[in-house]
């Protein structure tokens, strides 16, 4: 089964620092999909970034960057120049392929705060 | 294009009572999902649909039941609520190849 775990409750990060959220992942499959969602406090889920486990380089979607080290099945994200609008619940979640749908196993997530 | 909508935002139920959490989507995506979120958790796949006519359990299935009514369209139904079964609901979409499953807005559902 596959798994997903964040270990950092909750963050805090001055405005224009870089932070790195952590997560690890454990699968025996050999293709899967490494996603991050950004949830703010109105609820929506918004997607962030996505790695695939094939991609030879890390995914970079503007200010954020997905640190892919696939040998200690990490896919931490990076969030460079802070904004007090990235203050969120952050989720990573793994796809599961079956066939033409695509599951998602999602970790607890992490809540950052940007502070001034 | 309105993406993923769900109906309704918000719900009070008292224990046993029925409903339907309805979800559109408008993207000709083929799959479509339903996961829950409970306070200090991630998103948990109650069911999901691969296409039109076919509907699967995800990891917590029970006291839920689905219907895939048309591509668009994929209902999540409480035959019995419980206490239990409150949460946030998320329905969400994707097309074959894609890397991203498109969420709605959530129902955010109290049973009593």
């Amino acid at each position: 089964a596959q798994k997903i775990t964040q270990t950092q409750p909750g963050m805090f990060v001055q405005e224009k620092e870089a932070v790195t959220l952590d997560c690890t992942y454990d699968t025996s499959d050999p293709s899967y999909g490494l996603f991050w969602y950004k949830q703010p406090s109105s609820g929506e889920m918004i997607f962030l970034i996505y790695q695939g486990s094939y991609d030879q380089q890390n995914a970079t979607e503007g200010r954020y960057s997905l640190n892919f080290q696939k040998a200690r099945k990490s896919a931490n994200l990076v969030i460079s120049a802070s904004q007090l609008g990235d203050s969120a619940m952050y989720f990573c979640a793994m796809r599961e392929d079956t066939g033409t749908a695509s599951k998602l196993t999602f970790g607890t997530g992490t809540r950052l705060q940007v502070t001034l | 294009n309105a993406g993923v909508t769900q109906t309704p935002k918000f719900q009070v139920l008292k224990t046993g009572q029925s409903m339907t959490l309805q979800c559109a989507q408008d993207m000709n995506h083929n799959s479509m999902y339903w996961y829950r979120q409970d306070p200090g958790m991630g998103l948990r796949l109650i069911y999901y649909s691969a296409s039109e006519g076919t509907t699967d359990k995800g990891e917590v299935p029970n006291g839920y039941n689905v219907s895939r009514l048309n591509k668009r369209e994929f209902s999540l139904r409480l035959e019995s609520a419980a206490p239990s079964q409150t949460s946030v609901y998320f329905c969400a979409s994707s097309g074959t190849g894609d890397n991203e499953q498109f969420f709605g807005p959530g129902t955010r559902l109290t049973v009593l």
